[in-house]
């Protein structure tokens, strides 16, 4: 069961424009995650977003967590060839009986130059 | 500084047969997490280790299990495998149990059951 939807699944874009993708679930999360992910490599971590509300800038790159820190944004201004990969948020929980870490479903971008 | 390590990097394994997957963590990380990724899927959480101990643990069957070894490498034990075990399964490790720290991934093992 996928607690975390992504969207959109696909986006294909020209170099320069922007984006945003978007990171939804019913449920509240410790905190979230964003990573990035290319064929045949693991996720890499872009950003951890603990309270809600907040907003990370990273370059280009804008990620918020929302208020009731259940869902999450991701958006990129200017778009280059480099971004193209599998973007993945990650919902953390701490619970009672251990951790939990939940990934979304995937944003596959690809940017043509 | 060599990152997460994981071995094998590719197994072909029978249906039924079992496997052992190993993960070193960066050095100085004491919590190590196991995730299967489907292809076109995200990673699904299956356990995390803390200083030996289990800290947490995803909706998987009983033939999962794993370990974590006193030098906090750890390893992935998966029995009587099926064809809906093959998958990329990746190893992450972190300085901390808590889930608000960040986590680095390997670069996966691919397993194919046959």
């Amino acid at each position: 069961t996928q607690l975390l939807e992504q969207s959109p699944q696909f986006l294909s874009i020209q170099e320069g424009e922007n984006l945003t993708v978007y990171c939804n679930s019913s449920s509240v999360f410790s905190s979230l995650q964003w990573y990035r992910q290319e064929p045949g490599e693991g996720p890499v971590l872009l950003v951890t977003v603990v309270t809600g509300g907040e907003v990370k800038k990273l370059k280009r790159l804008t990620f918020q967590f929302g208020d009731a820190r259940k869902d999450s944004s991701l958006h990129i201004t200017a778009a280059q060839p480099g971004d193209t990969g599998l973007y993945l948020c990650a919902g953390l929980s701490l619970t009672d009986t251990g951790n939990q870490f939940y990934f979304g479903t995937g944003t596959s971008l690809t940017v043509i130059p | 500084d060599a990152g997460v390590t994981q071995s094998p990097t590719h197994l072909i394994k029978t249906r039924g047969q079992h496997v052992t997957l190993r993960c070193s963590p960066i050095s100085g990380h004491k919590s190590v997490s196991w995730y299967q990724q489907v292809l076109g899927q995200g990673p699904q959480f299956i356990f995390q280790y803390y200083e030996k101990e289990e800290r947490g643990r995803g909706n998987f069957p009983d033939r999962f299990s794993a370990r974590q070894f006193p030098n906090y490498s750890s390893e992935l034990n998966v029995n009587a495998l099926l064809l809906g075990d093959s998958a990329l399964y990746l190893c992450a490790s972190s300085s901390s149990w808590h889930p608000n720290y960040g986590y680095t991934f390997g670069s996966g093992t691919r397993l194919t059951v046959v």
